[in-house]
């Protein structure tokens, strides 16, 4: 089946540790996309890449950084430096053309303990 | 940044009744789309309306675009007690894809 996956479901870590959210995608887009849901924040964007290699600074990029080696895959890693990680995280993806939808996965639930 | 930003409500209403949110946004933009959110899942697509068209019809939904505005909105027709969700405005333009915070909606059956 085509799809946008995200893994895992939930996902705890320790203050001070790295982590990356995996996102992975077999629809064949070209854009990709990571949100971080907060309650009462709405969806804000924190990377976004619309060819390989290649990827751009959304409004909170601050505390994460990304990599986008294989069209399929646009890992993200919340790093010691974010401040306050605990969120729900969205991977996204479409095609280039501007007028297309997006596709979301499940989401990932990073809890810092 | 452009951002679709909904009108800050929650709306409570009985199964059967409409629905109406709206959208404002702050700069030129190729499209406009509204997704739906379940809670603590994924945003799913429910349609799409251009820069260069008023309004735009997809079986109980009926989006509308004012670009002289900069707003939308999305009207849900003959609400079912499925409809409960989050839903959200998008904007679409400089490769950025860009949400609202999103209008909570709740149909009581």
């Amino acid at each position: 089946d085509g799809g946008i996956t995200q893994s895992p479901k939930y996902l705890f870590r320790k203050e001070g540790q790295n982590v990356t959210l995996s996102c992975e995608q077999n629809l064949n887009h070209d854009a990709m996309y990571w949100y971080r849901q907060d309650p009462g924040q709405g969806l804000r964007l924190i990377y976004y890449s619309q060819i390989v290699n290649d990827f751009q600074k959304g409004d909170i990029a601050e505390g994460y950084s990304v990599s986008r080696e294989k069209k399929e895959s646009f890992p993200l890693t919340v790093t010691s430096a974010q401040k306050n990680p605990t969120a729900f995280y969205l991977c996204a993806s479409s095609f280039y053309e501007p007028n297309t939808e997006a596709f979301f996965g499940q989401g990932t639930r990073l809890t810092v303990v | 940044s452009q951002q679709g930003e909904e009108d800050p409500q929650a709306l409570s209403i009985q199964e059967g009744e409409n629905a109406t949110m709206n959208c404002s946004y702050k700069t030129s933009i190729n499209n406009l789309q509204w997704y739906r959110q379940n809670s603590g899942r994924g945003l799913v697509h429910l349609i799409l309306i251009r820069s260069n068209e008023r309004e735009k019809h997809s079986g109980r939904l009926r989006v509308t675009l004012d670009t002289s505005k900069k707003s939308s909105s999305l009207l849900i027709t003959a609400s079912r007690a499925a409809d409960t969700a989050s839903y959200f405005c998008a904007t679409v333009g400089n490769n950025r894809l860009a949400f609202g915070k999103g209008n909570q909606v709740v149909v009581i059956p």
